[in-house]
């Protein structure tokens, strides 16, 4: 099946500081990503979707600017969530979708980040 | 927007109970998938059912969905405690195909 790598698993870092997420996929051609945050005990809120090559598209009330998308490749994609604050500790979720593939979406194991 | 409904949001049974999570949509749905996900894990995709009144099953697991396609639910023969962790059911919408999630329901299973 379909392999979808996150990177880093888990990181702690410093309020004010920021930090990058990367999504690869690894055996297929991504043409299309999505970034989900998922708070504990609550389901996955999808924060946007990214189409290789374009601006991501974000869903309603997640600002553009503190959470940067780039979806440069294929392959991977990455969020930046600039100057995090605790209240942006949260676990992290990418999935991705190949060409073609109508509805079906494969997902990484996830990013736990931690803002102190 | 699209929303689904997902009842109920826990569920603590003893190992061997059956077990059922319902979703319900107000307007058809074009499909509708199911995931599981472990605590500390991420989302596992089980199954998409897109036929109305379709029925599917994979060993204990066992899919519907509705003649309306607007519910679906998943049932769980005589669980065991590998089958503790949320299950969510997920339906697409829009022009990206985005999935909107419901809120899972928590199985909680006692040995």
């Amino acid at each position: 099946g379909a392999v979808v790598s996150q990177h880093p698993s888990r990181v702690i870092c410093k309020s004010g500081t920021s930090v990058k997420i990367e999504c690869r996929s690894l055996d297929f051609q991504a043409t299309t990503m999505f970034w989900y945050r998922q708070f504990p005990k609550q389901s996955l809120m999808l924060m946007a979707t990214s189409n290789e090559g374009s601006k991501a598209t974000y869903e309603q009330g997640v600002e553009k600017d503190k959470f940067l998308i780039n979806h440069a490749s294929l392959t991977l994609s990455t969020l930046t969530v600039t100057s995090a604050h605790p209240e942006d500790s949260s676990f992290y979720i990418c999935s991705a979708r190949g060409r073609g593939w109508a509805d079906t979406q494969y997902f990484g194991p996830g990013t736990r980040l931690t803002v102190l | 927007g699209q929303q689904v409904m997902q009842i109920p949001q826990y569920q603590h049974v003893q190992e061997g109970e059956d077990f059922t999570t319902y979703c319900n949509s107000s307007t058809t749905l074009s499909n509708i998938q199911w995931y599981k996900q472990r605590p500390g894990g991420h989302p596992v995709f089980l199954i998409q059912l897109v036929k109305s009144g379709e029925v599917k099953k994979q060993k204990r697991l066992t899919f519907q969905f509705g003649e309306a396609k607007k519910n679906s639910s998943l049932h769980i023969t005589a669980t065991q405690t590998t089958d503790v962790g949320t299950y969510f059911c997920a339906v697409n919408a829009g022009n990206n195909r985005k999935l909107i999630w419901g809120l899972g329901t928590s199985l909680a299973v006692n040995p």
